[in-house]
């Protein structure tokens, strides 16, 4: 079964500094993998995906991700994060039918 | 591109009444919406995955008769939760998928926040 895995709760990191929100993967077969991110009482807003390709992805907002296949990891990254950036911040496999979320890390950038 | 609303975007009824949440793809077709159910501080449950014009697919542990899922249309799908109690308050968010394929984007609604008394 797919599954992604989610280290950190919660990640803080001041202004200006580069951020880096962990995830982890467990597949059979090529992974899809994506991020998500979700600001207070509302939906959450696509940020990336990987497919094939590059394993650095670009994404909305200033964020990308690398993909790694030999440590099995897609962490989320910014050069340079602002306080805009504090949101709750998913990762997802897509599995045949469905998306898999992980558990959410909370990102608290503070000034 | 790939806008998807959810009305209404908050709900307060008495137990025992149905709400009716409704789920919309603005500018794409949608073949694929998925409902979810989200806890307080807690990661989204899939509850149903729904293609226009077939029956809902249901998670193992969501009861079906409770939670109603119409997808009458390529953009749009709605879910009837029946005879509402206190304990299906929570936020309900749906998303839409252009396609059914692995590699297809799914775009989240802003979600409805429904609360039983």
């Amino acid at each position: 079964a797919q599954s992604v895995a989610q280290p950190e709760d919660q990640v803080n990191v001041a202004e200006g500094n580069p951020l880096t929100v962990k995830c982890t993967y467990s597949v059979s077969g090529n992974p899809y993998l994506f991020w998500y991110v979700q600001y207070p009482n509302r939906g959450l807003q696509f940020l990336l995906k990987y497919i094939t390709g590059d394993n650095l992805v670009k994404g909305s907002y200033g964020f990308e991700a690398e993909f790694n296949k030999s440590q099995t990891s897609f962490h989320l990254k910014k050069p340079s994060a602002l306080v805009s950036d504090s949101a709750l911040y998913f990762c997802a496999v897509r599995d045949m039918y469905k998306v898999i979320f992980g558990t959410g890390t909370r990102l608290q950038v503070f000034p | 591109g790939a806008v998807v609303s959810q009305h209404p975007s908050w709900v307060i009824c008495k137990s025992g009444t149905s709400v009716k949440i409704e789920c919309r793809s603005l500018d794409f077709q949608a073949t694929t919406m998925f409902w979810y159910r989200q806890f307080p501080k807690q990661s989204l449950m899939l509850m149903a995955t729904s293609n226009e014009g077939s029956k809902a697919t249901y998670e193992q542990g969501v009861e079906k008769d409770k939670f109603l899922i119409n997808h009458a249309s390529l953009t749009l799908s709605t879910l009837t939760v029946t005879s509402a109690h206190p304990e299906d308050s929570s936020f309900y968010i749906c998303s839409a998928s252009r396609g059914a394929g692995r590699t297809d984007t799914q775009y989240f609604g802003p979600g409805t926040r429904l609360t039983v008394l």
